[in-house]
């Protein structure tokens, strides 16, 4: 079964323009995680979805938006780019466990974004 | 606010010998912990979980304890392997399919 898919892999902005994001939630899953990643640190909640609905969301300004669309697949949306939102975003996709253990979020490769 | 802390920035172990990777964690909420490995370009691997009705669960190699009163845990991996060289992510959170809180990571240099 293919993981969890992300586009693009790399990605070069220059500062204020916009940027969408993509990912592809593992077969069967409904929830999409997205995670930034700056260097030398562990990666930072931004949104969570389920079933289409907003069901989380981290610290992170208005300029960041997601949806998730009815075949689960997600896009993550940053506008005003700024130097800092430089970074590997990560999408996590999981299922519920119906209560029988935690719903393991998996993780695809991520985008570089970089913000110039 | 760093709700989940990893103290050592690395490791460096000797391939066959047992690694030791430690994490806590402040937010007394939180109720699931795992830990993710992650390689360079690539996104965090799952390995193993632990609820906090347990204080051991094991997979293999890996094995993680979790101390509630300490709010600590740790993953060992045993025999170390050089393959296991990655970064390893401690992860908590509050409920069973809600947000991830990471640690910072600590980078596992295993020598053969």
């Amino acid at each position: 079964d293919a993981g969890v898919t992300q586009s693009p892999t790399h990605l070069i902005k220059t500062r204020g323009q916009q940027v969408t994001l993509r990912c592809s939630p593992i077969s069967g899953h409904k929830s999409v995680s997205w995670y930034q990643q700056v260097l030398g640190q562990g990666p930072q909640f931004i949104f969570q979805y389920y079933e289409k609905e907003e069901r989380g969301r981290g610290n992170f300004p208005d300029r960041f938006s997601a949806r998730q669309f009815p075949n689960y697949s997600s896009e993550l949306n940053v506008n005003a780019l700024l130097l800092g939102d430089s970074a590997l975003y990560l999408c996590a996709s999981s299922s519920p466990a119906g209560g029988l253990g935690t719903d393991t979020q998996y993780f695809g490769p991520g985008t570089r974004l970089t913000v110039l | 606010d760093q709700q989940v802390k990893q103290n050592s920035p690395s490791l460096s172990v000797q391939e066959g010998r047992i690694s030791i990777l430690n994490c806590d964690y402040t937010n007394s909420m939180f109720d699931y912990f795992l830990w993710y490995k992650k390689y360079p370009a690539e996104g965090p691997t799952f390995l193993i979980s632990i609820s906090s009705i347990k204080d051991k669960n094991e997979d293999g190699r890996f094995t993680v304890f979790l101390n509630k009163s300490a709010k600590h845990l740790s993953l060992h991996i045993v025999p170390s392997q050089p393959g296991d060289s990655a970064v390893y992510f401690c992860a908590a959170s509050r409920t069973s399919y809600g947000k991830l809180t990471f640690g910072q990571g600590t980078i596992l240099t295993v020598h053969p």
